[in-house]
């Protein structure tokens, strides 16, 4: 089983509508949870991140962790076609916070 | 403020050739980390350092080193290159090793291995 799992996709939704992408982990002393953005060819860039149970918000983004059922979740809400691209998942362990552990990516197309 | 700042951005070399990626990290970040991206394994964890040492490393040969400078920039190094090793190479700064600091990428060095 691998450590961090994602649909890899792709999802596609139309624009203005809501995205949901999912992300499972398998250690249970995950501490720490990233959401990263990633257009083709570009390095990921950081959306949200997200410590405690519970949601999260940050403007038309909305992340969601269940530690007990060890899933993740990141909403984007009136998404846009600029929202197209690869959304990775990753998770830190404690003290290990250099090192993240990547899922394989959800590609999220949005169509106008 | 400056990005993490990586050099070169792009780069061909031959198999059996070494190779040298270095890394500025973001002021104030005393944590660099290493990661490769290739299409079939995704992202990778090669290394981390904080402090010149080095505090965690991933599941690579001894072909891939890196070391940590005190004035926190890092450089990592790949000997004897193989085809396999083209990869996107990304370096991350975060202010400590703790978990829950938010961790930036850099842009990236490409390395096409021919």
């Amino acid at each position: 089983q691998k450590e961090v799992e994602q649909n890899s996709g792709p999802l596609s939704v139309p624009e203005g509508a809501i995205a949901s992408l999912n992300c499972t982990y398998s250690d249970r002393v995950s501490q720490s949870f990233f959401w990263y953005r990633q257009y083709s060819g570009k390095s990921p860039e950081l959306i949200m991140s997200i410590y405690s149970n519970g949601d999260k918000e940050d403007g038309r983004f909305t992340a969601q962790l269940n530690k007990a059922s060890q899933y993740v979740s990141l909403l984007i809400r009136d998404s846009q076609p600029s929202d197209s691209a690869t959304y990775l998942c990753a998770v830190s362990l404690y003290n290990q916070g250099g090192k993240l552990i990547f899922g394989q990516g959800t590609e999220l197309s949005v169509k106008p | 403020k400056a990005g993490v700042t990586q050099t070169p951005r792009y780069l061909i070399k031959t198999r059996g050739q070494q190779v040298t990626l270095s890394c500025s990290p973001i002021s104030g970040h005393r944590s660099v980390s290493w990661y490769q991206q290739t299409p079939g394994q995704g992202l990778q964890f090669l290394f981390e350092y904080f402090s010149e040492t080095q505090r965690n490393k991933g599941n690579f040969p001894g072909r891939f080193s890196g070391r940590q400078f005190s004035n926190s920039r890092s450089e990592m190094n790949v000997s004897t290159l193989e085809l396999g090793d083209s990869a996107l190479y990304l370096c991350a700064s975060s202010q400590t090793f703790r978990s829950g600091n938010t961790i930036y990428f850099g842009e990236g060095s490409w390395l096409t291995v021919v």
